[in-house]
């Protein structure tokens, strides 16, 4: 029961930003949204995660809209590393119960 | 860094017999996590725990046992192994931080523990 929406793949050119965008139309105001990524074989990995405002870190830049529906994750400049799947995941629950919710992701392949 | 460790990288085991994923996490984190991945599926949380000798069941918690004895270690226990058991298992651990309002609640995940069950 994933509460979030991506596109299944997307390509982006080596050195060019990589803009990957989610949906998630029914989170409520108190939850936030996380990004992490998945290189093959290993473990997830965090990005970045956001409430209302943008946030910028060193791996990456998120824009969330003013009504919190959707969101776009960031690579500035993407090398073949940032080839992974990349999940946008919103938490649900409350206090002992708080889980986070995956989705399939967005495979992304950065192309030389 | 913060480090999670599972024991195995890939595992092979006879249907029936009993299977013990271990993991452990250095960074004295309250919580911790086991998640099976299945193409098409994702990531679905199978158990995960708060503190030490507390569980509480996820999505697919049938067929499965977990123990936390000590905070750092972290069990998931296959009772009688089957076939549709096969899959990628993934552990995770994060800092309890408490009320839906504070931010972070990262999970570091180990790099995996792949099963397969014959």
């Amino acid at each position: 029961d994933a509460k979030t929406t991506q596109p299944p793949s997307m390509d982006c050119a080596e050195g060019r930003a990589a803009n990957l965008p989610c949906n998630h139309s029914t989170i409520s105001g108190n939850e936030y949204v996380y990004w992490y990524r998945q290189i093959h074989s290993q473990g997830p990995q965090y990005i970045i995660h956001g409430l209302k405002n943008n946030e910028t870190n060193e791996m990456a830049s998120l824009i969330i809209t003013e009504d919190r529906k959707s969101s776009t994750l960031i690579l500035p400049h993407a090398t073949l590393r940032d080839t992974a799947v990349y999940y946008c995941i919103v938490r649900v629950g409350a206090g002992n119960n708080r889980k986070l919710i995956w989705g399939l992701g967005t495979s992304l392949a950065v192309n030389p | 860094d913060v480090k999670v460790t599972q024991s195995s990288r890939y595992l092979v085991k006879r249907t029936g017999e009993k299977v013990f994923l271990e993991c452990v996490q250095d960074m004295d984190h309250e919580n911790m996590f086991w998640y099976r991945q299945d193409p098409g599926l994702g990531l679905r949380l199978i158990y995960f725990s708060y503190d030490v000798k507390m569980k509480e069941k996820g999505d697919i918690p049938e067929g499965y046992s977990v123990s936390r004895e000590k905070k750092e270690r972290f069990s998931l226990i296959l009772e009688s192994a089957s076939t549709n058991q096969t899959s990628m298992y993934l552990c995770a651990s994060s800092f309890f931080t408490g009320g839906m309002a504070l931010a972070k609640n990262i999970q570091y995940f180990g790099a995996g523990t792949r099963l397969s069950v014959l």
